[in-house]
């Protein structure tokens, strides 16, 4: 059974700063696994989409990593804002012939001015 | 480009009353719809899953229903709702199984 594990919790930085946020999973046999930001009583927004014959991808100040054997994925966050206060997700498809995508309970990232 | 339509935003619905949330994607063709819910404090939970027009499966019991009239047309539904119903629902799509997923903007329901 696939169970996906997010630390920390939540995450207090100061603006400017760079940091990682680190997702597990324990099935290694993942088609791709997916960031997601949600700001709060709003829906998901897309980050960025690893396959799993992929190590890396960025979008801007965004870098996530992919380390399917270990079953680690982080999600790198270059100089960042305010704006990037948010709880961050990853998410993984369920193997096998189901449809669902299985959720870290999520990062509540606070930067601060 | 996709676009993907959620409403209504809130919801405040007496126990008992029906529900009927509606979902929309626009820019593509026989996606794969999802219905969500996110209840305080847990993860998401998958609730129903279509791969195409009438097609629903359905993940947990529950006290509600999905139906898909149309090809990009989603729709939560249920007769008589439960305090336990309260929640936070989200609509969600991709183009085939374990590909990129796209979500709504998501309706809060209160059940009171």
């Amino acid at each position: 059974k696939q169970e996906v594990t997010q630390i920390p919790a939540a995450l207090s930085v100061p603006e400017g700063e760079n940091l990682v946020l680190n997702c597990s999973f324990t099935d290694s046999a993942i088609y791709n696994l997916q960031w997601f930001r949600q700001d709060p009583g709003k829906g998901l927004t897309s980050l960025l989409l690893i396959q799993s014959s992929q190590r890396e991808q960025t979008s801007g100040r965004l870098n996530a990593s992919l380390d399917k054997s270990s079953g680690r994925s982080t999600l790198y966050i270059a100089a960042s804002q305010p704006g990037d206060s948010a709880t961050y997700l990853c998410a993984v498809p369920l193997s096998g012939y189901g449809q669902n995508f299985v959720f870290g309970p999520g990062t509540r990232l606070s930067v601060l001015p | 480009s996709q676009t993907i339509h959620q409403w209504p935003a809130t919801l405040v619905q007496p126990v008992g009353s029906p529900l009927s949330l509606e979902c929309t994607v626009e820019g593509t063709s026989n996606p794969n719809l999802y219905w969500y819910r996110q209840a305080a404090g847990r993860g998401l939970q998958l609730l129903f899953y279509s791969v195409g027009i009438g097609q629903i499966s359905s993940e947990v019991p529950q006290n509600l229903s999905a139906s898909r009239p149309q090809d990009r047309q989603f729709i939560l539904s249920s007769k008589k709702l439960l305090l336990s119903d309260s929640g936070f629902y989200l609509c969600a799509w991709s183009l085939r199984r374990g590909a990129e997923a796209f979500f709504g903007q998501g309706t809060r329901l209160t059940v009171v």
